[in-house]
């Protein structure tokens, strides 16, 4: 399968416990998302790289949480010290650059449920 | 403030019908518009997409119309089947980030 992959797909944590999520997009993407989707509502986005530079975060993304992709493949998002808030599904997505101004589209991975106790 | 806004939450539709969904947008700077597909526990997955240099875009069974005057669009998916029952998201973009509508839950029934 070479499509958008995320680790775990569920994870349940106690407030105040770290918790970490990986995301491996398409290969040859060098695009990587970052939403967040709460019951009722569409994903909000979150931050985005391209290859290993994290070019723009939303101010979503509070203090407690970051994002890293070290070698411009694989990507994780970490939550520190998770509040009942958190508790949401964060997808990952991949794309490539827009070329001669034409965008491309995003792919989505299946996400990771996360639910703050 | 939610920039894009899918008013109708729920649509059903018969078998073999037109289902229209619609997305109205309040960021003229908005040029590349999309539409996406999420069955629970999934990720949304892409359907089909719009330039906002363009007023028709066409896949298959699946639609898109951009009125960039009324900032507005719609996903006509002709006919319907029951395995298009789904959560549709309209989203839009100006760069890099996706804004994304609440969604509308489409019903094919037999």
């Amino acid at each position: 399968d070479t499509g958008v992959s995320q680790d775990p797909r569920h994870k349940i944590t106690k407030r105040g416990q770290n918790v970490t999520f990986r995301c491996d997009p398409i290969s040859e993407h060098n695009r990587l998302y970052w939403y967040r989707q709460t019951l009722g509502q569409g994903p909000e986005f979150l931050t985005y790289f391209q290859n290993e530079a994290q070019l723009e975060k939303s101010r979503l993304l509070s203090d407690r949480f970051s994002a890293e992709r070290p070698k411009g493949s694989f990507s994780t998002l970490e939550i520190q010290r998770t509040e009942q808030g958190d508790s949401a599904m964060y997808l990952c997505a991949s794309s490539l650059p827009p070329v001669g101004g034409l965008y491309n589209e995003q792919f989505f991975g299946p996400g990771t449920r996360l639910t703050v106790l | 403030d939610q920039q894009v806004k899918q008013n109708s939450p729920s649509l059903s539709v018969q078998e073999g019908r037109i289902s229209i969904l619609n997305c109205d947008y309040t960021n003229s700077m908005f040029d590349y518009f999309l539409w996406y597909k999420k069955y629970p526990a999934e990720g949304p997955t892409f359907l089909i997409s719009i330039s906002s240099i363009k007023d028709k875009n066409e896949d298959g069974r699946f639609t898109v119309f951009l009125n960039k005057s009324a900032k507005h669009l719609s996903l006509h998916i002709v006919p319907s089947q029951p395995g298009d029952s789904a959560v549709y998201f309209c989203a839009a973009t100006s760069g890099y980030a996706l804004n994304f509508g609440k969604g509308t839950s489409l019903l094919v029934t037999p």
